[in-house]
């Protein structure tokens, strides 16, 4: 049973253009999401999270949105940079229990 | 500061053999998780430990086990290999267990069952 899910495997993105990665999940009880950049052979690298008291939070090129009637958020990246081309994660909790991840949306930034 | 370390980065195991995977968390982390990634997937959760006692485990069998230390490393162990256990195993840490802790990774350990 999938509780978080990413239904784009891969996105394309034009160098200084806007990147936006979906993330949908089932369970209410969620209160803290976060999302992660993951190279190849490397280990997930944190980049933003959010608590379920909010609806946006900001960290320089990075803004993660939430939604919660829809039970959606979304990592926007702006301006996308060949470098930020990796395959990312969105993850979620309830009450400091495990966290449930989605199985990751390939993101090319073409220069 | 020095990040969540993992040891060893890669290992190749024969099926029925046993692993023991280590784990030192970020410095003041006192709870660790541990996690599983197969290829296309995203890391499924195995087990979290806080203050050395287990406080979560996920859907794996009995062949899984953990335990955390007095200075907060931990191992993982997995008995009787089986080939579907080839996979990244990542270690997490995080300060506590409370709602709006964020976990962060180590490099991971990459086994191989053959």
């Amino acid at each position: 049973d999938q509780q978080v899910k990413q239904n784009s495997p891969s996105l394309s993105v034009q160098e200084g253009r806007i990147s936006i990665l979906n993330c949908d999940y089932t369970n209410s009880m969620f209160d803290y999401f976060l999302w992660y950049k993951k190279y190849p052979a490397e280990g997930p690298t944190f980049l933003i999270s959010i608590s379920s008291i909010k609806d946006k939070n900001e960290d320089g090129r990075f803004t993660v949105f939430l939604n919660k009637s829809a039970k959606h958020l979304s990592l926007h990246i702006v301006p996308s940079q060949p470098g930020d081309s990796a395959v990312y994660f969105c993850a979620a909790s309830a009450q400091g229990n495990q966290f449930y991840f989605g199985t990751g949306t390939s993101l090319t930034v073409i220069p | 500061d020095a990040g969540v370390t993992q040891s060893p980065t890669h290992l190749i195991k024969t099926r029925g053999q046993h692993v023991t995977l280590r784990c030192s968390p970020i410095s003041g982390h006192k709870s660790v998780s541990w996690y599983q990634q197969v290829l296309g997937q995203g890391p499924q959760f195995i087990f979290q430990y806080y203050e050395k006692e287990e406080r979560g485990r996920g859907n794996f069998p009995d062949r899984f086990s953990a335990r955390q230390f007095p200075n907060y490393s931990s191992e993982l162990n997995v008995n009787a290999l089986l080939l579907g256990d080839s996979a990244l195993y990542l270690c997490a840490s995080s300060f506590s267990r409370l709602s709006g802790n964020t976990i962060y990774f180590g490099e991971g350990s990459w086994l191989t069952v053959v």
